[in-house]
């Protein structure tokens, strides 16, 4: 079974600072990837990151990166540059090789950036 | 590509009736996966498949049912609504030999009961 936990229901962000998200997951498969998703307040869900188990280099994409650290079993978002439209819900989530082909979601954080 | 599209878009039932939320990608996926996110909450898996003819339960399956007869299309039928099945429902498709990534949203479909 898959389990992904994030601990901060909202953060708040001044506008051009960096924020961390945090994201802890759980899993016995050696192989399995993880994702950052964005919701704004429309609803759809924007993919945002990606992250292998086997992925040697922290993923990066823009103005956004994956702190991965395996051993730890955390996948925290780093977002730089804030702008007022990153405010919105950021989920974390895993898919692994066996078990459920599908994603296993976080609760998600609310960030809040403030100009 | 329309990618994935998932009608209606919004919907109001009584309790006890049924319905089905319709799914269907053009990409060819193998995977495809039906979650709920309710109000505050992450999404939650309902049901998934990994190709026609074959589908399995998720987190939360109890009260709705799905087949796979093609490739293209998922549906999802709630068997007799009940309010607490008010939620937003998402469709999702990811191809089979690409890794993990690829997964591809609709764009959801909000169902309330009352």
């Amino acid at each position: 079974a898959q389990k992904i936990t994030q601990t901060q229901p909202g953060m708040f962000v001044q506008e051009k600072e960096a924020v961390t998200l945090d994201c802890t997951y759980d899993t016995s498969d050696p192989s399995y990837g993880l994702f950052w998703y964005k919701q704004p307040s429309s609803g759809e869900m924007i993919f945002l990151i990606y992250q292998g188990s086997y992925d040697q280099q922290n993923a990066t994409e823009g103005r956004y990166s994956l702190n991965f650290q395996k051993a730890r079993k955390s996948a925290n978002l780093v977002i730089s540059a804030s702008q007022l439209g990153d405010s919105a819900m950021y989920f974390c989530a895993m898919t692994a090789d066996t078990g459920r082909r599908a994603l296993t979601f976080g609760s998600g954080t609310r960030l809040q950036v403030q100009p | 590509n329309a990618g994935v599209t998932q009608t209606p878009k919004f919907q109001v039932l009584k309790t006890g009736q049924s319905m089905t939320l319709q799914c269907a990608q053009d990409m060819n996926h193998e995977y495809m996966s039906w979650y709920r996110q309710d109000p505050g909450m992450g999404l939650r898996l309902i049901h998934y498949s990994v190709g026609a003819g074959i589908t399995d339960q998720g987190e939360v399956p109890n009260g709705y049912n799905v087949s796979r007869s093609t490739t293209e299309d998922f549906p999802l039928r709630l068997l007799s609504a009940a309010p607490s099945q008010t939620s937003v429902y998402f469709c999702a498709s990811r191809p089979k030999l690409t890794g993990f990534k690829g997964y591809t949203f609709g764009s959801g479909t909000r169902l309330t009961v009352v």
